[in-house]
């Protein structure tokens, strides 16, 4: 069964913390993980995305953490800021195979 | 214009009614999208066009009808809806053949009375 099993659903994180999201997933197939962050009116956009062959990804703020034997993967956004306020989807895929399968979402809430 | 725009963005119609929603990629994309997005649900994917060939129907109900003209146009034709397909219709675009990366547009939010 082709699922992604994020959590948690819902987090409040001070400003300047560490928000941590993880994702977990079953098919093994999968070598494609993005992250997409999603604002309030506005569609999903690409954050940030990883390939099995590395164990973590930087861009600025934001590190996905993957461990391949376990089938899971995680964003954790550094100094958490007001702005980064917004839902985060993780999604899974294979091979050339555009289809996503996206997690639930989780609403990250940053209080300033 | 630039990137996906998606028209309307709000509607509401009754269940007997017929209504189309429309998106627009300037892009230059070749493949694009129609996805749900449903509280507390992940994204589901409806329909997938590849230059203009349907090439993915998730299983979804024949009340949902997807054109797409061209490349840069995609069209959901709804009819005899039913209350439970109330939802966001997020489209998406994606260059042919990247895997995962997909431009959404701002969605249509869509209420069934």
């Amino acid at each position: 069964q082709q699922q992604v099993k994020q959590s948690p659903q819902s987090l409040i994180v001070q400003k300047g913390g560490i928000s941590i999201i993880n994702c977990a997933y079953e098919n093994t197939a999968f070598d494609y993980f993005p992250w997409y962050q999603q604002f309030p009116g506005k569609g999903p956009a690409l954050l940030i995305a990883i390939r099995p062959d590395v164990s973590e990804k930087k861009e600025g703020r934001f590190t996905i953490s993957f461990n391949k034997s376990a089938k899971q993967f995680s964003l954790h956004i550094m100094d958490s800021q007001p702005g980064d306020s917004a839902t985060y989807f993780c999604a899974a895929s294979k091979g050339s195979n555009y289809k996503l399968t996206f997690g639930k979402g989780t609403l990250l809430t940053v209080n300033p | 214009e630039t990137g996906v725009t998606q028209t309307p963005r709000h509607l509401v119609m009754g269940m007997t009614n017929k209504k189309s929603l429309k998106c627009e990629q300037h892009l230059g994309h070749n493949a694009m999208y129609w996805y749900k997005q449903s509280a507390k649900k992940p994204l589901e994917l409806m329909f997938v066009y590849n230059f203009k060939e349907q090439t993915e129907n998730n299983s979804v109900p024949s009340r949902f009808s997807p054109e797409c003209p061209n490349s840069s146009h995609l069209f959901l034709h709804l009819h005899t809806l039913q209350p439970e397909d109330s939802a966001l219709y997020l489209c998406a675009s994606s260059p042919e053949r990247v895997t995962g990366e997909l431009f959404f547009g701002e969605g249509s939010r869509l209420t069934v009375l």
